[in-house]
């Protein structure tokens, strides 16, 4: 059975800091997920990565995955408060209609 | 734009009755899913659909039923609510996509937040 560990699961930070949350995943993939959570929303997709090395950015979000190590991180770059959210990762196992296994979600409240 | 939509965001139930949960995709989506999510215990998967009149269990089905009779909308069905079920309430579809790499795209609809009293 697969399974999704993310940490911290939560998490406060200062304006401008940098930091990392961590997903790692127990069973070989080469397909992961970020999504976004705003509160009181739904989820939003972020970033797919599809191969080991694989590595996307956006803004002050940076995704890269290690299919080796089994492991995927999100470095948030001088965070602000607009990045105050809940970040999910989710793994794909494949092939065929398996759904995807989510982490529990890191909560992130950024603070001036 | 791709489409989730949720019948209600709100939803208040009694103990007992018998609630449905409807979701309606827009981009003919083959594979459809039910969600609860509760604080700290993240997403989990209730039902799931991969196509038209087909159904798998998920993680959680007990409870719980699904219904999928057209291809753009799948129903969650609490058969007698109970207040163990009072929880945000996600759906989701997808669809497989191919180019450079193939991966899943996967949509959220805006929730359904159910109180049972």
């Amino acid at each position: 059975e697969l399974k999704v560990e993310q940490n911290p699961l939560f998490l406060s930070m200062q304006e401008g800091k940098n930091y990392t949350i961590y997903c790692n995943y127990s069973t070989t993939s080469d397909r992961l997920y970020w999504y976004r959570q705003d509160p009181g929303k739904s989820l939003e997709s972020l970033f797919v990565l599809l191969s080991n090395g694989a590595v996307k950015q956006e803004g002050r979000l940076m995704a890269s995955l290690d299919t080796k190590a089994r492991l995927s991180t999100l470095h948030i770059t001088a965070a602000v408060h607009d990045l105050s959210a809940t970040y999910f990762c989710a793994v794909d196992t494949g092939p065929g209609n398996t759904p995807l296994v989510f982490g529990k979600g890191t909560r992130l409240s950024v603070i001036a | 734009d791709v489409k989730v939509t949720q019948s209600s965001r709100y939803l208040v139930k009694r103990t007992g009755e018998k609630v449905f949960l409807e979701c309606v995709q827009d981009m003919d989506h083959e594979n459809m899913f039910w969600y609860r999510q509760d604080p700290g215990l993240g997403l989990r998967l209730i039902y799931f659909s991969y196509d038209v009149k087909m159904k798998e269990k998920g993680d959680i089905p007990e409870g719980y039923s699904v219904s999928r009779e057209k291809k753009e909308r799948f129903s969650l069905i609490l058969e007698s609510a109970s207040t163990n079920q009072t929880s945000m309430y996600l759906c989701a579809s997808r669809t497989l996509l191919t180019g450079r790499g193939t991966f899943y795209e996967q949509y959220f609809g805006p929730g359904t937040r159910l109180t049972v009293t």
